[in-house]
């Protein structure tokens, strides 16, 4: 089936320290995007990607990292530099790039700063 | 600046029993209108969407939803509610071409009294 994976589900990090989340999907979706979601808010848009190589940031971009070397693959490195990362972090993509292009999430991954 | 508002945070509703939520946008022209659903600890699934055309969307599982221009609303309803239906529903709003440029609100949550 096709879809988006995330990992981990749940991740535990020391203050100080760099952690990676992983988003891949197999839809051949050219556009993948990082969100963060915290409790009673919608969800921020974080970086955005259209194309290969290419990544562009959202709304709340400070303290984070992204890379896409392949197209199915969008890893999140949620840095030192984020004062308050604990939150839950939701991966889509959508097929073009375009405000009618339906999103599809992943299941997510739920930081916490310990 | 373009915004979107789900004026209720919480509503529970007996099963079997009717429901609609609210959601209100800011914004000139016609904008592009989600819903999305996200249960416990789960990404986001698309229930429907308007672009343009009939003002009354169908949507997944038996939702719809209701374009009203004067209003600036685009209510989600469904006629009779199963407990399933329990969890977090999002409005968006996509104001531009891009879909970078998608707005979401704060999310209500809908609990089903047995």
């Amino acid at each position: 089936d096709g879809g988006i994976t995330q990992s981990p589900k749940y991740l535990f990090r020391k203050e100080g320290q760099n952690v990676t989340l992983s988003c891949e999907q197999n839809l051949n979706h050219d556009a993948m995007y990082w969100y963060r979601q915290d409790p009673g808010q919608g969800l921020r848009l974080i970086y955005y990607s259209q194309i290969v190589n290419d990544f562009q940031k959202g709304d709340i971009a400070e303290g984070y990292s992204v890379s896409r070397e392949k197209k199915e693959s969008f890893p999140l490195t949620v840095t030192s530099a984020q004062k308050n990362p604990t939150a839950f972090y939701l991966c889509a993509s959508t097929l073009g790039e375009t405000s009618t292009d339906t999103q599809y999430f992943g299941p997510g991954t739920r930081l916490t700063v310990l | 600046a373009q915004s979107v508002t789900q004026p209720d945070i919480h509503i529970t509703v007996s099963e079997g029993a009717s429901l609609e939520l609210r959601c209100n946008y800011s914004y000139g022209a016609t904008p592009y209108l989600f819903w999305y659903v996200q249960s416990p600890g789960q990404g986001l699934q698309l229930l429907l969407k308007y672009f343009s055309g009939d003002t009354l969307v169908q949507g997944i599982k038996g939702f719809e939803a209701e374009f009203k221009r004067s209003q600036s609303s685009f209510n989600l309803r469904k006629p009779s509610v199963h407990w399933s239906d329990a969890a977090e529903y999002f409005c968006a709003v996509g104001v531009e071409s891009s879909a970078s440029k998608i707005i979401f609100g704060s999310g209500t949550r809908l609990s089903i009294r047995p």
